[in-house]
Protein backbone atom coordinates (compact mmCIF):
# COMPACT_ATOMS: atom_id res chain seq x y z
CA UNK A 1 0.00 0.00 0.00
CA UNK A 2 1.28 3.59 -0.52
CA UNK A 3 2.10 5.21 2.50
CA UNK A 4 4.01 8.13 3.82
CA UNK A 5 5.74 7.88 7.38
CA UNK A 6 7.13 10.59 9.28
CA UNK A 7 8.04 9.03 12.56
CA UNK A 8 8.81 12.24 14.64
CA UNK A 9 5.55 13.95 15.83
CA UNK A 10 7.58 16.51 17.67
CA UNK A 11 11.26 17.78 17.48
CA UNK A 12 12.07 20.16 20.14
CA UNK A 13 15.69 22.57 18.70
CA UNK A 14 17.07 25.46 19.84
CA UNK A 15 16.98 28.20 17.89
CA UNK A 16 20.32 28.82 15.65
CA UNK A 17 20.77 25.29 15.94
CA UNK A 18 20.42 22.65 12.53
CA UNK A 19 17.31 20.45 11.90
CA UNK A 20 16.42 17.57 10.22
CA UNK A 21 12.86 16.09 9.96
CA UNK A 22 12.20 12.46 8.47
CA UNK A 23 10.40 11.44 5.68
CA UNK A 24 10.10 7.89 4.55
CA UNK A 25 8.17 6.81 1.68
CA UNK A 26 6.51 3.33 0.61
CA UNK A 27 8.31 2.17 -2.26
CA UNK A 28 7.42 3.15 -6.03
CA UNK A 29 8.97 3.11 -9.63
CA UNK A 30 7.25 7.35 -9.86
CA UNK A 31 7.00 8.94 -6.86
CA UNK A 32 7.11 12.96 -6.52
CA UNK A 33 8.16 14.20 -3.33
CA UNK A 34 6.51 17.28 -1.37
CA UNK A 35 6.90 18.74 1.83
CA UNK A 36 4.48 21.53 3.13
CA UNK A 37 4.42 23.89 6.38
CA UNK A 38 1.27 24.42 8.33
CA UNK A 39 1.38 27.84 10.60
CA UNK A 40 -0.98 28.13 13.30
CA UNK A 41 -4.68 28.64 12.46
CA UNK A 42 -3.51 28.63 8.76
CA UNK A 43 -3.36 25.98 5.86
CA UNK A 44 -0.83 24.35 4.10
CA UNK A 45 2.13 26.20 1.87
CA UNK A 46 4.41 24.39 -0.17
CA UNK A 47 8.24 24.36 1.07
CA UNK A 48 9.56 22.44 -1.52
CA UNK A 49 9.07 19.81 -4.37
CA UNK A 50 11.03 17.14 -5.76
CA UNK A 51 9.89 16.48 -9.43
CA UNK A 52 12.91 14.72 -11.09
CA UNK A 53 16.24 16.21 -11.56
CA UNK A 54 18.82 17.09 -9.05
CA UNK A 55 18.48 14.98 -5.88
CA UNK A 56 19.12 17.99 -3.77
CA UNK A 57 16.59 20.38 -3.51
CA UNK A 58 16.10 23.92 -2.48
CA UNK A 59 12.95 25.40 -1.09
CA UNK A 60 11.73 29.13 0.58
CA UNK A 61 12.69 29.95 3.84
CA UNK A 62 16.58 28.45 3.47
CA UNK A 63 14.93 24.67 3.64
CA UNK A 64 16.53 21.75 1.59
CA UNK A 65 15.66 17.79 1.34
CA UNK A 66 17.33 15.50 -0.75
CA UNK A 67 15.82 12.32 -2.56
CA UNK A 68 17.30 9.52 -2.12
CA UNK A 69 16.14 6.59 -4.15
CA UNK A 70 17.53 3.48 -2.36
CA UNK A 71 16.71 4.70 0.99
CA UNK A 72 12.90 5.71 -0.18
CA UNK A 73 13.69 9.06 1.63
CA UNK A 74 13.43 12.59 1.79
CA UNK A 75 14.10 14.39 4.10
CA UNK A 76 13.82 17.89 4.91
CA UNK A 77 16.51 20.44 6.63
CA UNK A 78 18.00 23.47 7.71
CA UNK A 79 21.03 24.79 8.97
CA UNK A 80 19.93 27.16 11.37
CA UNK A 81 16.94 27.69 12.81
CA UNK A 82 14.40 30.75 13.42
CA UNK A 83 11.62 30.95 16.06
CA UNK A 84 9.63 31.78 13.32
CA UNK A 85 10.29 28.35 11.77
CA UNK A 86 8.01 26.98 14.70
CA UNK A 87 4.93 25.24 12.88
CA UNK A 88 3.76 21.02 11.72
CA UNK A 89 5.84 20.08 8.65
CA UNK A 90 4.21 17.57 6.54
CA UNK A 91 5.69 15.32 3.90
CA UNK A 92 3.48 14.20 1.22
CA UNK A 93 3.63 11.51 -1.84
CA UNK A 94 2.49 11.80 -5.39
CA UNK A 95 2.77 8.52 -7.01
CA UNK A 96 1.11 9.73 -10.46
CA UNK A 97 -1.92 8.78 -11.74
CA UNK A 98 -4.69 10.27 -12.98
CA UNK A 99 -6.14 12.43 -9.92
CA UNK A 100 -3.00 14.08 -8.81
CA UNK A 101 -3.68 12.51 -5.56
CA UNK A 102 -1.17 13.26 -2.79
CA UNK A 103 -0.67 10.85 0.68
CA UNK A 104 0.35 12.66 3.37
CA UNK A 105 1.76 11.64 6.70
CA UNK A 106 1.00 12.69 10.03
CA UNK A 107 3.07 15.79 10.33
CA UNK A 108 6.31 16.81 12.42
CA UNK A 109 5.77 19.85 14.87
CA UNK A 110 8.74 21.78 15.13
CA UNK A 111 9.19 23.51 18.28
CA UNK A 112 11.67 26.36 18.10
CA UNK A 113 13.13 27.23 20.91
CA UNK A 114 15.11 30.81 22.64
CA UNK B 1 -9.04 38.39 -3.21
CA UNK B 2 -6.03 36.39 -3.59
CA UNK B 3 -5.27 32.39 -3.58
CA UNK B 4 -7.99 30.01 -2.12
CA UNK B 5 -10.13 31.81 -0.04
CA UNK B 6 -12.66 29.49 2.48
CA UNK B 7 -15.72 30.62 4.29
CA UNK B 8 -16.83 30.33 7.32
CA UNK B 9 -13.28 29.57 8.98
CA UNK B 10 -15.07 27.90 12.23
CA UNK B 11 -18.28 26.41 11.93
CA UNK B 12 -20.26 25.28 15.68
CA UNK B 13 -22.99 22.61 14.32
CA UNK B 14 -25.55 20.44 16.24
CA UNK B 15 -26.18 16.62 14.42
CA UNK B 16 -29.44 17.61 13.57
CA UNK B 17 -28.28 20.87 11.27
CA UNK B 18 -27.44 21.20 7.88
CA UNK B 19 -24.49 23.51 6.86
CA UNK B 20 -22.34 24.07 4.09
CA UNK B 21 -18.54 25.09 3.73
CA UNK B 22 -17.38 27.04 0.57
CA UNK B 23 -14.01 27.60 -1.21
CA UNK B 24 -13.00 29.69 -3.63
CA UNK B 25 -9.75 29.85 -5.89
CA UNK B 26 -8.63 32.66 -7.76
CA UNK B 27 -5.54 31.05 -9.42
CA UNK B 28 -7.09 30.06 -12.75
CA UNK B 29 -6.94 26.27 -11.74
CA UNK B 30 -8.92 23.62 -12.95
CA UNK B 31 -8.74 21.15 -10.25
CA UNK B 32 -10.17 21.57 -6.54
CA UNK B 33 -10.15 18.99 -3.48
CA UNK B 34 -11.55 18.75 -0.16
CA UNK B 35 -8.76 17.20 2.45
CA UNK B 36 -10.07 16.54 6.71
CA UNK B 37 -7.50 17.16 8.92
CA UNK B 38 -7.85 14.99 12.11
CA UNK B 39 -5.59 15.41 15.29
CA UNK B 40 -2.82 13.27 14.76
CA UNK B 41 -4.11 11.70 11.44
CA UNK B 42 -2.65 12.37 7.92
CA UNK B 43 -4.69 14.97 5.95
CA UNK B 44 -7.54 12.35 4.25
CA UNK B 45 -8.47 13.02 0.69
CA UNK B 46 -11.81 13.12 0.58
CA UNK B 47 -12.98 14.05 -3.27
CA UNK B 48 -11.39 15.64 -6.33
CA UNK B 49 -13.07 17.13 -9.08
CA UNK B 50 -11.79 18.60 -12.54
CA UNK B 51 -12.94 20.64 -14.78
CA UNK B 52 -16.32 20.71 -12.75
CA UNK B 53 -16.45 16.91 -12.66
CA UNK B 54 -16.09 14.78 -9.68
CA UNK B 55 -13.23 12.36 -10.41
CA UNK B 56 -12.39 10.99 -7.12
CA UNK B 57 -14.48 9.95 -3.58
CA UNK B 58 -12.49 8.76 -1.42
CA UNK B 59 -15.56 6.49 0.40
CA UNK B 60 -16.78 9.30 2.23
CA UNK B 61 -19.92 9.32 4.08
CA UNK B 62 -22.99 10.47 2.13
CA UNK B 63 -23.87 12.95 5.14
CA UNK B 64 -20.79 14.99 3.03
CA UNK B 65 -21.84 15.71 -0.30
CA UNK B 66 -19.86 18.23 -2.41
CA UNK B 67 -20.86 20.80 -5.03
CA UNK B 68 -18.62 22.31 -7.91
CA UNK B 69 -20.60 24.41 -10.08
CA UNK B 70 -17.99 26.34 -11.70
CA UNK B 71 -13.79 25.82 -11.37
CA UNK B 72 -13.21 28.69 -8.97
CA UNK B 73 -15.92 27.80 -6.46
CA UNK B 74 -16.22 24.22 -4.48
CA UNK B 75 -18.70 23.40 -1.38
CA UNK B 76 -19.52 21.05 1.08
CA UNK B 77 -22.80 20.62 2.47
CA UNK B 78 -23.10 18.54 5.41
CA UNK B 79 -26.15 17.38 7.19
CA UNK B 80 -26.78 14.64 10.36
CA UNK B 81 -23.10 14.86 10.94
CA UNK B 82 -21.50 12.86 14.14
CA UNK B 83 -19.02 14.31 16.38
CA UNK B 84 -16.39 12.15 15.36
CA UNK B 85 -16.79 14.33 11.82
CA UNK B 86 -15.44 17.47 14.32
CA UNK B 87 -11.90 18.43 12.36
CA UNK B 88 -10.22 21.25 10.02
CA UNK B 89 -11.69 20.81 6.36
CA UNK B 90 -8.83 22.02 3.82
CA UNK B 91 -9.84 23.02 0.56
CA UNK B 92 -7.03 23.03 -2.17
CA UNK B 93 -6.71 23.55 -5.85
CA UNK B 94 -4.71 22.29 -8.68
CA UNK B 95 -3.87 23.45 -12.80
CA UNK B 96 -5.46 20.11 -13.51
CA UNK B 97 -5.35 16.52 -12.15
CA UNK B 98 -5.02 13.99 -15.69
CA UNK B 99 -1.51 13.80 -16.59
CA UNK B 100 -0.54 16.85 -13.95
CA UNK B 101 1.72 16.50 -11.02
CA UNK B 102 0.87 19.62 -9.76
CA UNK B 103 1.70 21.96 -6.47
CA UNK B 104 -1.53 22.03 -4.53
CA UNK B 105 -2.40 25.20 -3.03
CA UNK B 106 -4.42 25.24 0.28
CA UNK B 107 -7.11 27.63 1.90
CA UNK B 108 -6.91 28.46 5.55
CA UNK B 109 -9.43 25.93 6.43
CA UNK B 110 -12.85 25.83 7.83
CA UNK B 111 -12.57 24.47 11.50
CA UNK B 112 -16.05 22.49 12.88
CA UNK B 113 -16.93 21.29 15.72
CA UNK B 114 -20.08 18.83 16.03
CA UNK B 115 -21.54 18.99 19.48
Amino acid sequence: AQSVTQLDSQVPVFEEAPVELRCNYSSSVSVYLFWYVQYPNQGLQLLLKYLSGSTLVKGINGFEAEFNKSQTSFHLRKPSVHISDTAEYFCAVNYGGATNKLIFGTGTLLAVQP
Amino acid sequence: ETGVTQTPRHLVMGMTNKKSLKCEQHLGHNAMYWYKQSAKKPLELMFVYNFKEQTENNSVPSRFSPECPNSSHLFLHLHTLQPEDSALYLCASSRGTSGSIGEQFFGPGTRLTVL
